[in-house]
């Protein structure tokens, strides 16, 4: 069964400074992605990542995959106050080659409540 | 990208009763929709799978006769919580994988659920 784990589950942290997310999952997979939700909001997609160091930037945000070490992170550069929210990891349980379409569940990590402060 | 419009945005029923909440996909033809439950300042755990024109595939430990799941057609579906009970207050969020999107998953807006 995919285990799907973030950390840390709870970030506050000065505007302007760095920090990183982290989520290990526990099977093969090739295909993650982030999330953003804002407080009583639905989820925002932030980054698809489909292969092994794979680096997806947005603004502030990076997002990285490492397959062989089930591990990727989101890096946050000089946060704003705009970023807090909870941001989320999933990962798509199906094993192989990325193909195009298809649907299938997401394993969700717990998600990280990013605080950033003045 | 898909457009997902959920329905309602928040809903308030007295025990007992049953609330129907709708899951439209705009942009595209899905055959799958999944339906997730969020408690707050938790994560979403996967409810079902909404599959067009077939029986919904239920996650261990969610009642079906409980969460009615229907998806008549390949842009709708359906989530009716019937009998609902306090336990059931919750936010619900359904979902649709876009095939242009690499398996990303969209979301609609969420239904704040409360039950009094």
């Amino acid at each position: 069964e995919l285990k799907v784990e973030q950390n840390p589950l709870f970030l506050s942290m000065q505007e302007g400074k760095n920090y990183t997310i982290y989520c290990n999952y526990s099977t093969t997979s090739d295909r993650l992605y982030w999330y953003r939700q804002d407080p009583g909001k639905s989820l925002e997609s932030l980054f698809v990542l489909l292969s092994n160091g794979a680096v997806k930037q947005e603004g502030r945000l990076m997002a990285s995959l490492d397959t062989k070490a089930r591990l990727s992170t989101l890096h946050i550069t000089a946060a704003v106050h705009d970023l807090s929210a909870t941001y989320f990891c999933a990962v798509d349980p199906r094993p192989g080659p990325i193909t195009q379409g298809g649907s299938e569940k997401l394993v969700f990590g717990k998600g990280t409540k990013l605080t950033v402060n003045p | 990208g898909a457009v997902v419009s959920q329905h309602p945005s928040w809903v308030i029923c007295k025990s007992g009763t049953s609330v129907k909440i709708e899951c439209r996909s705009l942009d595209f033809q899905a055959t799958t929709m999944f339906w997730y439950r969020q408690f707050p300042k938790q994560s979403l755990m996967l409810m079902a799978t909404s599959n067009e024109g077939s029986k919904a595939t239920y996650e261990q430990g969610v009642e079906k006769d409980k969460f009615l799941i229907n998806h008549a057609s390949l842009t709708l579906s359906t989530l009716t919580v019937t009998s609902a009970h306090p336990e059931d207050s919750s936010f619900y969020i359904c979902s649709v994988t876009s095939r242009t999107g690499w398996g990303r998953a969209f979301f609609g807006q969420g239904t704040r659920l409360t039950v009094v």
